[in-house]
């Protein structure tokens, strides 16, 4: 059974960092493509961030490029987010799904998801 | 990129149909055959429905179909069942491991 359990959401201040933490299990760690999404609070989702099976292979939205990053460690089946100088608006719910991508880059969709964490920014 | 452009809400009675749209442009859902679609009860994970326009997961019931006609996609959900109230997300894929949703449409089973 595919397993991903979202950590380390925390109230902070804007301008301080946060790191999130997926915990996975019941899928092949390294060859699957990770990724991030956010639901700010009465808003839709957002994509964040993704990254491939390798970790070398790192896409990010526009409105956190530059501010968070994505990593991810084989040894620990964990993926990670590195939130730096927050803001306000990235207060939110944050989500980890696992990401299937056919060949060739021939489709992309989340096919299984962790319940979030949630992290709220404050001025 | 812009968000998709979903209507914010959508209603029916137990057994009826619904369709919920998904407005693109000629650069995402237009050009995609990659428009996946996601339920959220709130206060849990979202799951997927609908993958590649119009395949289903196994394990999602066949009442839940997906379609699409130049820029705009649609999810279908016949035989409404009271389980069904939830968020609904469109999602188109860009490639390059990049994502854009939709705004989100809340159901409401009455």
């Amino acid at each position: 059974e595919v397993q991903l359990l979202e950590s380390g959401g925390d109230l902070v201040q804007a301008g301080e960092s946060l790191r999130l933490s997926c915990a996975t299990s019941g899928f092949t760690f390294k060859n699957s493509v990770l990724s991030w999404v956010r639901q700010a609070p009465g808003k839709g989702l957002e994509w964040v961030s993704a990254v491939g099976g390798s970790g070398d292979n790192v896409q990010s939205a526009d409105s956190v490029q530059g501010r968070f990053t994505i990593s991810r460690d084989k040894s620990k089946n964990t993926l990670y987010l590195q939130m730096n100088n927050l803001r306000v608006e990235d207060t939110a719910v944050y989500y980890c799904a696992k990401v299937h991508v056919g060949y060739y880059d021939s489709s992309g969709y989340f096919d299984f998801w962790g319940p979030g964490t949630l992290v709220t920014v404050s001025s | 990129q812009s968000a998709l452009t979903q209507p914010r809400s959508v209603s029916g009675s137990p057994g009826q149909t619904v369709t919920i749209s998904c407005t693109g442009t000629s650069t995402d859902v237009g050009d995609s055959n990659y428009v996946s679609w996601y339920q959220h009860h709130p206060g849990k994970a979202p799951k997927l429905r609908i993958y590649d326009v119009s395949e289903r997961p196994s394990g999602v019931p066949d009442r839940f179909s997906g379609s699409k006609s130049g820029n705009t996609a649609f999810l279908t959900i016949s035989g409404l069942q009271t389980e069904d109230e939830a968020d609904y997300y469109c999602c188109s894929y860009g490639g390059s491991y990049t994502w854009v949703f939709g705004g989100g449409t809340k159901l409401t089973v009455l």
